[in-house]
């Protein structure tokens, strides 16, 4: 199937670890995004990237890190997980300005830090 | 500076009701405008959008009327259904520097038979 695909979908873990998400679309898409959702449904970007460019970086610690091998994949590492990290992680994708365009979005990460 | 204020849920409707689910943004200009759908347990997706004043967006028995001058984008639907129960999110385009979407708070919506 065509999709935004992540890995896993649960996330449990203690704090001061080290671990990343995993983010896949094969719809062809130029741009890629990491949102984070907050335990009230809150939704904020946290990172995009077009063509292995990074383009946003909102006010994120720089404990999180996004890493795009290639145009399919952009991944999430984040280093010394607090308990304030823990929420549900969205990756998406666009075709283009996703400002204007459709994006796409993977079905989540929840990250429980302990 | 830019927003996108949207009406406080939750929201319980009885099926067949009517739905309005209030949306206002503020921006340099004249974005692009969506309404995202969040069904439990996944990610969002697309439920319609507008790209210029007065154009309205439809999809699904819902729809939203780019309003200009009142800088809204409220969504509409004549008769919910269980199938509606959601999380809505308004959203508009940010035009500066990286094109991206800005997000309203989320409204969650319950439809009971």
């Amino acid at each position: 199937d065509t999709a935004v695909s992540q890995t896993p979908k649960y996330l449990v873990t203690q704090m001061g670890n080290d671990k990343s998400i995993k983010c896949e679309q094969n719809l062809g898409h130029d741009t890629m995004y990491w949102y984070k959702q907050d335990s009230k449904k809150f939704l904020k970007i946290m990172f995009s990237y077009n063509n292995k460019e990074l383009i946003i970086n909102e006010t994120v610690p720089n404990r999180f890190s996004p890493k795009s091998p290639d145009k399919a994949h952009l991944n999430l590492h984040i280093n010394s997980l607090e308990l304030g990290d823990s929420a549900v992680y969205f990756c998406a994708s666009s075709q283009g300005a996703g400002g204007l365009n459709e994006q796409f979005f993977g079905p989540g990460t929840r990250l429980t830090v302990l | 500076g830019d927003s996108v204020t949207q009406m406080e849920g939750p929201v319980t409707l009885s099926e067949e009701a009517f739905l309005t689910i209030n949306c206002t943004y503020t921006a340099t200009g004249y974005p692009s405008l969506f309404w995202y759908v969040q069904y439990p347990g996944e990610g969002l997706q697309l439920l319609l959008k507008a790209t210029k004043a007065d154009d309205k967006g439809s999809n699904k028995g819902f729809e939203a009327t780019y309003r200009k001058e009142t800088t809204s984008f409220h969504l509409e639907k004549g008769s919910v259904q269980v199938s509606d129960s959601a999380v809505y999110f308004c959203a508009r385009g940010v035009q500066t520097g990286a094109n991206n979407l800005f997000f309203g708070t989320g409204t969650r919506l319950t439809v009971i038979p």
